[in-house]
């Protein structure tokens, strides 16, 4: 399967750990996204990478939100002193940056702070 | 911010039914994507359009981009089983001034298939 994967699925956390996801884009894309989604709403854009530059954050992405993508390839972002409003899907998408508009997403990550 | 509004929120139909939802904003978009998404995975991308009044078809499904650029138009014929799902139009809004590449979603319509 060559489209994105992200890592783990689910995680159940309690408020104040720290978790980190993993995401796997497509391999041929230099861009990579994370958005966030809760129950009822679309997908809301956090930040996104080209190649390993980041360079766009949504004002969304707190500063207990960080996101990193040191080598191009995969990306993780790790959330820490996690609270119970954290809880949501974090998804991960891929594209060209000559096609940037048609991103591809991952399965997601669904987070729940206990 | 720019919202993306979808209508209908939710629809029942039955099986082999037409299908049509909508997407408007208040303000202009230069691309306008459709996604499909199943309960526990990501969007799956159906469709993107990226001209005023362009239509365009994927299988069964038909997406127009309005000649106001403000909204967007999804079609599906004779509809099926699988189906059942959330779709989303999403569009990359104005930030800053220029163009953004973090797109903007709608909050989807429910679609729901009756036997």
């Amino acid at each position: 399967d060559t489209g994105v994967s992200q890592d783990p699925r689910h995680k159940i956390t309690k408020r104040g750990q720290n978790v980190t996801f993993r995401c796997d884009p497509i391999s041929e894309h230099n861009r990579l996204y994370w958005y966030r989604q809760t129950l009822g709403q679309g997908p809301e854009f956090l930040t996104y990478f080209q190649n390993e530059a980041q360079l766009e954050k949504s004002r969304l992405l707190s500063d207990r939100f960080s996101a990193e993508r040191p080598k191009g390839s995969f990306s993780t972002l790790e959330i820490q002193r996690t609270e119970q409003g954290d809880s949501a899907m974090y998804l991960c998408a891929s594209s060209l940056v000559s096609n940037s508009y048609e991103q591809y997403f991952g399965p997601g990550t669904r987070l729940t702070v206990t | 911010g720019q919202q993306l509004n979808q209508s209908p929120q939710s629809m029942f139909i039955q099986e082999g039914e037409d299908v049509s939802m909508n997407c408007t904003s208040s303000s202009i978009f230069n691309t306008w994507l459709w996604y499909k998404q199943d309960p526990g995975e990501g969007p799956v991308l159906l469709i993107a359009l990226y001209k005023a009044g362009e239509l365009t078809s994927n299988g069964r499904l038909t997406a127009q981009f309005g000649i106001t650029r403000k909204d967007s138009f999804l079609n599906i014929s004779a509809s099926i089983p699988s189906d059942v799902g959330i779709y989303f139009c999403a569009g990359p809004p104005k930030r800053n001034g220029g163009g953004a590449d973090g797109l903007t979603f709608g909050k989807g319509t429910h679609l729901i298939i009756q036997p």
